[in-house]
């Protein structure tokens, strides 16, 4: 069985500060995907990254993959109150096999 | 392009009922997924439909079941529901498969 640990599992920052989230498995994956979901609301995806060691950024987000296509890390930079949500990772396996979640790092940003 | 909408939005009900949720996915979307989503579990995958035939199904008990539609609508249903089963219900849809799916504001039921 495929798994995702992502950590930390609870995170509270103060605005303007740097913080880094990771999401790691003894599995290998075909693409990661990145989910930021707001209470009451389902998650939205903000990234896929697919090839081993690739960077993709979004604005203050920072996406990487690991070379092995095992582990993942979302970095944000000068955090807002607007960033505060549960952040998730997914992992597509090969073939049509269904994602695999992470069970969340819960982020939230102070003013 | 109207998003993924789920009905009821909110459910309560009582142990032993059965309760039917309902999923529209985005217009030309063929895959959709079911997710259970509680704070100590986090997002399970219950089962996944494509083109009206359950293409994967997650570790839930016979009591889960769902079916889809040929305008590729999906239906999931839970019988002789359990206290455990209170949580938040997610609906995805992906024009293929579970790349890039695009998740409903979800059903959140809570058995009394």
């Amino acid at each position: 069985t495929q798994l995702l640990e992502q950590s930390p599992q609870f995170l509270s920052i103060q605005e303007g500060e740097n913080l880094t989230v990771y999401c790691n498995s003894s599995s290998v994956f075909s693409s990661l995907q990145w989910y930021r979901q707001e209470p009451g609301e389902g998650p939205v995806l903000l990234v896929t990254v697919v090839t081993g060691g690739e960077v993709k950024k979004l604005k203050r987000l920072t996406f990487q993959f690991g070379d092995a296509r095992k582990d993942s890390s979302l970095h944000i930079t000068a955090a807002q109150t607007g960033d505060t949500g549960l952040y998730l990772c997914a992992g597509e396996g090969s073939g049509n096999t269904p994602l695999v979640f992470g069970k969340g790092t819960r982020l939230s940003v102070i003013a | 392009k109207a998003g993924v909408t789920q009905t009821p939005r909110y459910l309560i009900k009582t142990r032993g009922q059965q309760v039917t949720l309902s999923c529209s996915p985005i217009s030309g979307h063929r895959s959709v997924s079911w997710y259970q989503q509680t704070p100590g579990q986090g997002l399970q995958f219950l089962f996944e439909y494509f083109s009206e035939t359950q293409r994967n199904k997650g570790n839930f008990p016979g009591r889960f079941s769902g079916r889809q539609f040929s305008n590729s609508r999906s239906e999931m249903n839970v019988s002789t529901l359990e206290l455990g089963d209170s949580a938040l219900y997610l609906c995805a849809s992906s024009s293929t498969g579970p790349e890039t799916q695009y998740f409903g504001p979800g059903t959140r039921l809570l058995v009394l």
